[in-house]
């Protein structure tokens, strides 16, 4: 069993804030990393899929590194606004499937 | 226009009725999943097709078979409900298998009572 963690499990900012997530997995058979992003009552949308050791992506606000020797990842958001409210999950893809993690529950307060 | 759609939204039914779940992408992807949310809101894969053939089939109780009568179709259908089945279950579609960005339909709460 591929364990996939993700912490912190949730976080409360305020809006301005900066703020970063670790997904933490095995680093053995590692084919791509992908982060998603998980608003309440919505469905999951991709923000990055990793495949490089020392990938690093960015997204207006967001971006995330990647370390495929150490098994890790993070995820960053430089100034928070309350739209970035939602769940981040990250998923390694090992074995023809993606493997999710609990996720990393951010609310930011305006 | 949905890129990937599901139906229903919603599916209450009584413990022992067989009943359906569609998905549909319109994206032109090769490769489809089923993923069911458990109780600890994990999401976890139970059956992808790449083009109409099953690729993987996770430890899911044989009461549930997925069809796939072409590649942008991709349906669940559950035998004998129990009430453990009641969760959320996410439809998603890549372009293809080896680890490219999927995306997912909006879920189907299946309630059983």
């Amino acid at each position: 069993i591929l364990n996939v963690e993700q912490s912190p499990q949730s976080l409360h900012v305020q809006e301005g804030d900066s703020t970063n997530f670790t997904c933490s997995f095995p680093s053995s058979n590692f084919y791509a990393l992908h982060w998603y992003r998980w608003e309440t009552a919505k469905s999951p949308e991709a923000l990055f899929v990793m495949t490089l050791n020392g990938d690093e992506k960015k997204k207006g606000r967001i971006s995330a590194t990647l370390n495929t020797k150490e098994g890790y990842s993070y995820l960053y958001i430089k100034g928070s606004q309350p739209e970035d409210s939602a769940t981040y999950l990250c998923a390694p893809y090992n074995t023809d499937k993606l493997i999710f993690g609990t996720g990393t529950r951010l609310q930011v307060f305006p | 226009d949905t890129a990937v759609s599901q139906t229903p939204k919603y599916l209450v039914t009584q413990m022992g009725n067989d009943k359906s779940i569609k998905c549909e992408q319109n994206l032109g992807h090769d490769t489809m999943y089923w993923y069911k949310q458990d109780s600890k809101k994990f999401l976890k894969i139970m059956f992808s097709y790449n083009n109409k053939e099953l690729i993987i089939n996770e430890t899911v109780p044989n009461r549930f078979s997925p069809k796939s009568p072409d590649k942008a179709h991709l349906n669940l259908h559950i035998n004998s409900l129990e009430l453990g089945d009641s969760a959320v279950y996410f439809c998603a579609s890549s372009q293809q298998t080896g680890g490219d960005e999927q995306f997912f339909g909006p879920g189907t709460r299946l309630t059983v009572l």
